[in-house]
């Protein structure tokens, strides 16, 4: 299958902590895009990587990417309780065509 | 105002039973989807349609028929539902790379 794969599947940690989650794929991609899915809500776009990037930066939040070992990571800094949420991983192979796996649900404990 | 938009919220049905799931966006995007996740949270792409046209049909049963009256509208008909249908659909439309996620429609069927 080609959708990507986010480890771990859950990450529970202390506010102020920081969290990374990583996302391995299968084939050649044209970007890999990080959402947000709040229980029970739908996803939220957090940060889009091309595959000619290998790190991008939006507020608290770290992406990088590396097209060898395909392979992406998000780290999130200082954690809040608010962060609390379901992050995927979306690999996009042909136009327009989106791939995304079965999340890391993070629980951030205030 | 709601960017993406789903109705019904909630569906509960017998199986056998034939149900539509409709979709709005207010964003002018030209490209509209369909997603099933499962109870596992994987998110799965359905369908995607261009400017009304259909470009992606991932291999879902011939039960499921999405229609387009325009770009901003995409419904989703299901016939003859059965229990492997139970999932939350989510609809998402986008005009580069970046989706918007409607709320969901969690379908249930006994």
């Amino acid at each position: 299958s080609q959708q990507g794969e986010e480890d771990p599947q859950a990450l529970s940690i202390q506010e102020g902590e920081n969290a990374t989650m990583n996302c391995s794929y299968k084939t050649s991609i044209n970007n890999l895009q990080w959402y947000r899915q709040n229980s029970g809500r739908g996803l939220v776009h957090l940060i889009l990587i091309r595959s000619n990037e290998r790190e991008k930066h939006s507020g608290r939040l770290r992406v990088t990417l590396d097209t060898s070992k395909k392979s992406s990571s998000l780290l999130i800094t200082a954690s809040r309780a608010a962060d609390t949420a379901s992050y995927f991983c979306a690999t996009e192979y042909n136009f327009n065509k989106f791939y995304f796996g079965s999340g890391t649900k993070l629980n951030v404990k205030p | 105002d709601t960017a993406v938009s789903q109705t019904p919220k909630y569906l509960v049905t017998q199986m056998g039973n034939d149900k539509s799931i409709k979709c709005e966006q207010n964003l002018g995007h030209d490209t509209m989807y369909w997603y099933k996740q499962d109870s596992k949270k994987f998110l799965k792409i359905m369908f995607s349609y261009n400017n009304k046209e259909l470009i992606i049909n991932e291999t879902v049963p011939n039960r499921f028929s999405p229609k387009s009256p325009d770009k901003a509208h995409l419904n989703l008909h299901i016939n003859s539902l059965e229990l492997g249908d139970s999932a939350v659909y989510f609809c998402a439309s986008s005009q580069v790379k970046t989706q918007y996620f409607g709320p969901g429609t969690r379908l249930l069927v006994l």
